[in-house]
């Protein structure tokens, strides 16, 4: 089976473009989440999807937002782009929405590369 | 709020040696992750820990949960050059997943 896709791998943007980052989750996995990760530092929450339905959202503005569709696979968009944003941006898929039913082991993805110049 | 905790941030260890990673956690929970990470690559996902006292190993390597203590550990025995890689701990919040800022493990000869 196919992991965890994602595309691009690698982006290069200036300040104050526009991008949108997709990913593709296991086949069978209806959650899908979203972290930034900045050089040297672990992975940040950013979102949660489960069947197309935003289940949670961490610490970052409103300059970032989601969606994911009837496939399950999901889109990340970030406005106005500022060069903090540049980090890698992981995808990763998973059964459940976890935390009552069952455990929420995650998959990454290989994620996204984004520079902002 | 839930705040994970890893130390050492950096490890330094000789082959043959043995070390522990640790891992603490602010808030309650009973699920916990172990993800390694290569240079420029994705996590990979080592362990998961549903349990009070679960232990679990792979190869060289050893993980265990003490949700009362909120600390489970990642024990490295016979490190081998292979090893080398950031680890990461991770703990399932409230509709999130919160990550410790990880261990950059070097094995050196």
């Amino acid at each position: 089976d196919a992991g965890v896709t994602q595309s691009p791998t690698h982006l290069i943007k200036t300040r104050g473009q526009h991008v949108t980052l997709r990913c593709s989750p296991i086949s069978g996995h209806k959650s899908v989440s979203w972290y930034q990760q900045v050089l040297g530092q672990g992975p940040q929450f950013i979102f949660q999807y489960y069947e197309k339905e935003e289940r949670g959202r961490g610490n970052f503005p409103d300059r970032f937002s989601a969606r994911q569709f009837p496939n399950y696979s999901s889109e990340l968009n970030v406005n106005a782009l500022l060069l903090g944003d540049s980090a890698l941006y992981l995808c990763a898929s998973s059964r459940s929405s976890g935390r009552m039913d069952s455990y929420n082991e995650q998959f990454f993805g290989p994620g996204t590369r984004l520079t902002v110049l | 709020e839930l705040k994970v905790e890893q130390n050492p941030l950096f490890l330094s260890m000789q082959e043959g040696k043995n070390y522990t990673i640790y891992c603490n956690y602010s808030t309650t929970s009973d699920r916990l992750y172990w993800y390694r990470q290569d240079p420029g690559k994705s996590l990979e996902s080592l362990f998961v820990l549903l349990s009070n006292g679960a232990v679990k190993q792979e190869g060289r390597l050893m993980a265990s949960l003490d949700t009362k203590a909120r600390l489970s550990t990642l024990h490295i025995t016979a490190a081998v050059h292979d090893l080398s890689a950031t680890y990461f701990c991770a703990v399932d919040g409230h509709n999130d997943m919160r990550f410790g800022a990880g261990t950059r493990l070097t094995v050196k000869p």
